[in-house]
């Protein structure tokens, strides 16, 4: 099946600073989704993005399916950003979201 | 809307026991998922419901599992009898249309401890 690789697994930042998370996948795609869990668990819908830009707030996202991958921008971070951010993939056909480990995050103040 | 709705939020038991979780849908969505979250597994996908049609349940682990939707506004995952490896949160999630062209919502999950 479809491989999801979040990368990197783990990241610290300062308050204020600006962030990158890479989602790659190793098939084609027809839906993409950028998801934030919280520290009480809950899964909170950030960007639904098959393909193309998206901005929301100091978060953004960009992804280009030719080359499978997806970008997740955040800026000026805030500690209320931490926790863990997937990546979650349908591959062509019309299987349900498949996701990637996800990448950790910390801000601290 | 509510968004998607699960019950309980936690739920402890002992080895054995029946354990039934459940779930609605956000009113209008025609697909319903259900997944499993471990620390080692992640997030993986148990069944998938489309107009209350079980289409792919491979991720179900084993006979103990079964999911049901008996009408649009209900579903049932129930696992009996439980065992301590199936402690884990549970989230159901919905979507409007098939999977491949809609986005789908989770709800806030069922943590199962099994004792």
């Amino acid at each position: 099946g479809i491989q999801v690789e979040q990368s990197p697994p783990d990241l610290i930042l300062q308050e204020g600073a600006n962030s990158t998370l890479r989602c790659n996948f190793s098939d084609s795609v027809n839906n993409l989704q950028w998801f934030h869990q919280n520290p009480w668990g809950q899964l909170i819908n950030l960007f639904y993005i098959p393909s193309g830009t998206k901005q929301n707030g100091r978060l953004s996202a960009t992804t280009v399916a030719t080359e499978r991958y997806s970008l997740l921008y955040i800026s000026s971070s805030q500690t209320t950003d931490s926790g863990v951010y997937f990546c979650a993939v349908i591959p062509s056909g019309n299987t349900p979201l498949v996701f990637g480990k996800g990448t950790r995050l910390s801000v601290i103040a | 809307d509510a968004g998607v709705i699960q019950s309980p939020r936690h739920e402890v038991t002992e080895m054995g026991q029946e354990v039934t979780l459940r779930c609605k849908p956000i009113s209008g969505h025609n697909s319903l998922f259900w997944y499993r979250q471990t620390m080692m597994r992640g997030l993986e996908l148990l069944i998938y419901f489309n107009n209350n049609v079980p289409i792919d349940d491979s991720g179900m682990p084993e006979d103990r599992f079964s999911a049901k939707m008996p009408n649009a506004s209900f579903s049932t995952l129930k696992i009996q009898p439980s065992e301590p490896r199936d402690s884990a949160v549970y989230f159901c999630a919905s979507s409007f249309g098939p999977p491949s062209n809609t986005e789908a919502f989770f709800g806030q999950g069922t943590r199962l401890t099994v004792v």
